[in-house]
């Protein structure tokens, strides 16, 4: 039973541009939810989270929006620049501490 | 300084071999984890401790068994390694018991081949 899923195994945008990567869950005991990044041949690193009471958080360049009804969610990173060229992770938190992520979409931005 | 450190980096190995693949953080955290990413890159729990209290203990098979000596480190051994044990092994902190909105650290993996 995968609880997260990233269906777009990969995105390619130009520099500039904007990058939408979205998440899908199914559990509806998760109270936050992160997006990490992850460069080849390291740890995925933290990026943004949300509560699940909100809808939308910002932090520079990079919003996630929170679309519970729907059990959705969405990064947007607005301008992407080469250097986010990365795998990106999306996860789902419970309260018991328990982060289940799903499967990652890699990101390519084009100079 | 590095925050979440695992070794070896790499580990090449022949099946039904023991090995062990270690782990500190120096980050204060309580908590500590261990992951594994397999081929279709999942990232999937496998258990985690606070302060050296298992209170994650996902279905792994009892080959797999960690080991807390203090919450800085979190230690896991594999006894009768299988070729499906291949796959990187990332072991993170994080704060308080596992909390809800705190980010985890990670560890940048350990690549562990079976032969």
């Amino acid at each position: 039973d995968q609880q997260v899923k990233q269906n777009s195994p990969s995105l390619s945008v130009q520099e500039g541009r904007i990058s939408i990567l979205n998440c899908d869950y199914t559990n509806s005991m998760f109270d936050y939810f992160l997006w990490y990044k992850k460069y080849p041949a390291e740890g995925p690193t933290f990026l943004i989270s949300i509560s699940s009471i909100k809808d939308k958080n910002e932090d520079g360049r990079f919003t996630v929006f929170l679309n519970k009804s729907a059990k959705h969610l969405s990064l947007h990173i607005v301008p992407s620049q080469p250097g986010d060229s990365a795998v990106y992770f999306c996860a789902g938190n419970t309260n018991a501490g328990k982060s289940t992520f799903g499967d990652g979409t890699t990101l390519t931005v084009k100079p | 300084d590095t925050a979440v450190s695992q070794t070896p980096k790499y580990l090449v190995t022949q099946m039904g071999n023991d090995k062990s693949i270690k782990c500190e953080q120096n980050l204060g955290h309580d908590t500590m984890y261990w992951y594994k990413q397999d081929s279709k890159k999942f990232l999937k729990i496998m258990f985690s401790y606070n302060n050296k209290e298992l209170i994650i203990n996902e279905t792994v098979p009892n080959r797999f068994s960690p080991k807390s000596p203090d919450k800085a480190h979190l230690n896991l051994h594999i006894n009768s390694l299988e070729l499906g044990d291949s796959a990187v092994y990332f072991c993170a902190s994080s704060q308080g018991r596992g909390s809800q909105n705190q980010p985890q650290h990670f560890g940048d993996g350990t690549r562990l081949s079976i032969l």
